[in-house]
């Protein structure tokens, strides 16, 4: 089956600065999304983006799929940006999406 | 809108014993997955159904099973629990399928087998 690799696994910065999160995939994908994981467990949606470059707030990601990565750009980090950050792929005619095992950010004051 | 709901949010079992997890969803979604998720891993799909009546198995669903009598719900019943269950179960919704939809998951259910 396909493979995701997210890196660096663990990332942590200070309050302010911009990080750069990565997800390489081993084949050609229908569906690609990233998901932030709070401290408290829940899962939300940050990016549907099969292709292309999206951007929300301090938030932005490109995926070229030709290539096969995606990158989560986070600017001016918070503390509250913390977390763990996954993302999963669907390829094929299945239904199932692959998740990465994800990157732990933890933003220091 | 209260979106996708799941309960309980915390239970502890005890081997051989039974459960079910509820999950709900308010958005009119076709879609409805359920996952798990163990300690440092990314989530596993254990079941999903493309709609009512319709359910199918995903990677991991030795040891549970599903139903889906309504759109808006779909519970996980847990026979004869295990604690290779002991994980956080997230139940999740799309409007179209994963391949063109977005996923839209609830708050989680953390499962104990002891």
């Amino acid at each position: 089956g396909i493979q995701v690799e997210q890196s660096p696994p663990d990332l942590i910065l200070q309050e302010g600065a911009n990080s750069t999160l990565r997800c390489n995939f081993s084949d050609s994908v229908n569906n690609l999304q990233w998901f932030h994981q709070n401290p408290w467990g829940q899962l939300i949606n940050l990016f549907y983006i099969p292709s292309g470059t999206k951007q929300n707030g301090r938030l932005s990601a490109t995926t070229v799929a030709t290539e096969r990565y995606s990158l989560l750009y986070i600017s001016s980090s918070q503390t509250t940006d913390s977390g763990v950050y996954f993302c999963a792929v669907l390829t094929g005619a299945n239904s199932k999406l692959t998740f990465g095992k994800g990157i732990t950010l933890s933003v220091r004051p | 809108n209260a979106g996708v709901t799941q309960t309980p949010k915390f239970r502890i079992l005890k081997i051989g014993q039974s459960m079910t997890l509820q999950c709900a969803q308010d958005m009119n979604h076709n879609y409805m997955y359920w996952y798990r998720q163990d300690p440092g891993m990314g989530l596993k799909l254990i079941y999903y159904s493309v709609g009512a009546g319709i359910t199918d198995k995903g990677e991991v669903p030795n040891g549970y099973n599903v139903s889906r009598s309504t759109t808006e719900d779909f519970p996980l019943r847990l026979e004869l629990a295990a604690p290779s269950q002991t994980s956080v179960y997230f139940c999740a919704s799309s409007y179209r399928r994963e391949r063109a939809g977005e996923l839209f998951f609830g708050e989680g259910s953390r499962l104990t087998v002891l």
